[in-house]
């Protein structure tokens, strides 16, 4: 079972330059979103899909963009990258019945902005 | 300002020591959730509580909700080196269900042999 696969895992940009990371899950849920980690500021919502071409922001949107054309993809896109967007990013989802809280996460993409 | 405190932000115990790690919110959660991730991995989901009062065990892992729904706490009976990483709680501050989650800024956890 492969559940919510990110690529890249590790990926080093340069001040200006532009690149999307690419989710996919194979659980057919509904649900998919995009976190990213800071140390010691927990884990920051910056979009989230209800379903294929439903989009909307989270907490921290600005300097990201997404899509969701199929069920099984959310790439998230980073225009102009800037150091301040160095962070590890998670993307998830979960299959919206009932609430239960829990997410299917993905093992992280490490970005580095220099 | 966080949401959701999280207290300690770091722990060190050694193995066959118990734990506790907090989980505080200045509003009445809908739901608090409990996750684990290692290093370099993501987040497992651990347990989930919704009613004032409630208290789920998994293995040697006790979490409970107090009766406000304002605060949450997660327990760790005789630690072993497998329970070491980060413990993160997580909440809807929004819309109530359980999907789109605000997370507290994580306890690190250590076990020393």
């Amino acid at each position: 079972n492969a559940g919510v696969t990110q690529t890249p895992k590790f990926r080093i940009l340069k001040i200006g330059q532009s690149m999307t990371l690419q989710c996919t899950q194979d659980m057919n849920h509904n649900y998919m979103y995009w976190y990213r980690q800071d140390p010691g500021m927990g884990l920051k919502l910056i979009y989230y899909s209800v379903g294929a071409g439903i989009t909307d922001k989270g907490e921290v949107p600005n300097g990201y963009n997404v899509s969701r054309s199929t069920t099984e993809d959310f790439p998230l896109r980073l225009e102009l990258a800037a150091p301040s967007q160095t962070s590890v990013y998670f993307c998830a989802s979960s299959y919206f019945r009932e609430p239960t809280g829990e997410l299917f996460f993905g093992e992280g993409s490490r970005l580095t902005v220099l | 300002s966080q949401e959701l405190e999280q207290s300690p932000q770091s722990l060190i115990v050694q193995e066959g020591k118990n734990l506790t790690i907090n989980c505080t919110s200045s509003k009445t959660l809908y739901g608090l959730y409990w996750y684990k991730q290692k290093y370099g991995e993501g987040l497992i989901f651990l347990m989930m509580l919704q009613k004032g009062g409630e208290e789920k065990s998994h293995e040697k892992i006790t979490a409970k909700l107090d009766e406000k729904k304002q605060q949450s706490s997660l327990h760790i009976t005789a630690s072993q080196p497998s329970h070491a990483g980060i413990y993160l709680c997580g909440a809807d501050m929004v819309t109530g269900g359980g999907n789109k989650l605000t997370f507290g800024t994580g306890t690190q956890l250590k076990v020393e042999l």
